[in-house]
């Protein structure tokens, strides 16, 4: 079975900081892996996405996430964030494209002035 | 990427009543998947949609109390039945996709 484990559900750093958000995964076959992040009373917006093509994987919004299956982790990064980063983060596998999603717990990160 | 209309938005229900949420894509789509978010906890699956077959229920979660229906390869419906305030959650359908799965904006049930 697939699960998913974030480490820190809550994480602060300042505007302009290194954003480091941390995904480990579990996974009896080799994986896919997403990253989503939730606004405040907002849906779902997939910000990247691993399936098995290039270890890194840059989404949307300055993210980028590495792919490293010896550490069985999928930590997502930005240089310097903003404040509108502020929000909820969450890692998910699946097993196969078109199964279901496992998520992880989220992880909110705040960010300082 | 599919772009999905869920609806309501959110709603307040009694307790003991029913909730029909929406779910409309604008592609056809093999599978849907229905998430529950509980106040500041993360997405767990209730069920899969397959059109044309019973959706497939995860460990604790039953038809009686999440019936679905999947009427054809663009829309599903997920009936949150006799309801109680433990069901007061966000509820999101969900759909797989070239460009990675999207999700609906959810559906914010408050039972009272």
């Amino acid at each position: 079975a697939q699960s998913v484990t974030q480490l820190g559900s809550h994480v602060s750093v300042s505007e302009g900081a290194l954003v480091l958000l941390r995904c480990n995964y579990s996974s009896s076959v080799p994986p896919y892996l997403f990253w989503y992040v939730q606004y405040p009373n907002q849906g779902l917006q997939l910000l990247l996405k691993y399936t098995s093509a290039a270890t890194l994987v840059k989404g949307i919004n300055g993210f980028e996430a590495e792919f490293k299956k010896s550490e069985t982790s999928f930590h997502l990064t930005k240089p310097s964030a903003h404040m509108s980063d502020a929000a909820e983060y969450f890692c998910a596998v699946s097993p196969q494209y078109g199964n279901k999603l496992v998520f992880g717990a989220g992880t909110i990160l705040r960010v300082k002035s | 990427s599919a772009v999905i209309s869920q609806k309501p938005s959110r709603d307040i229900c009694q307790r003991g009543t029913s909730l029909t949420i929406q779910c409309q894509v604008d592609s056809q789509v093999t599978m849907m998947f229905w998430y529950r978010q509980q106040p500041g906890q993360s997405l767990t699956l209730i069920a899969t949609a397959n059109q044309g077959s019973e959706a497939t229920y995860e460990s604790g979660f039953v038809i009686d109390k999440f019936p679905i229906s999947r009427p054809n390869l663009t829309f599903s419906t997920l009936t949150v039945s006799n309801m109680s305030p433990e069901d007061s959650s966000i509820y999101l359908c969900s759909v797989d996709g070239r460009y990675g799965y999207t999700f609906g904006s959810g559906t914010r049930l408050t039972v009272v």
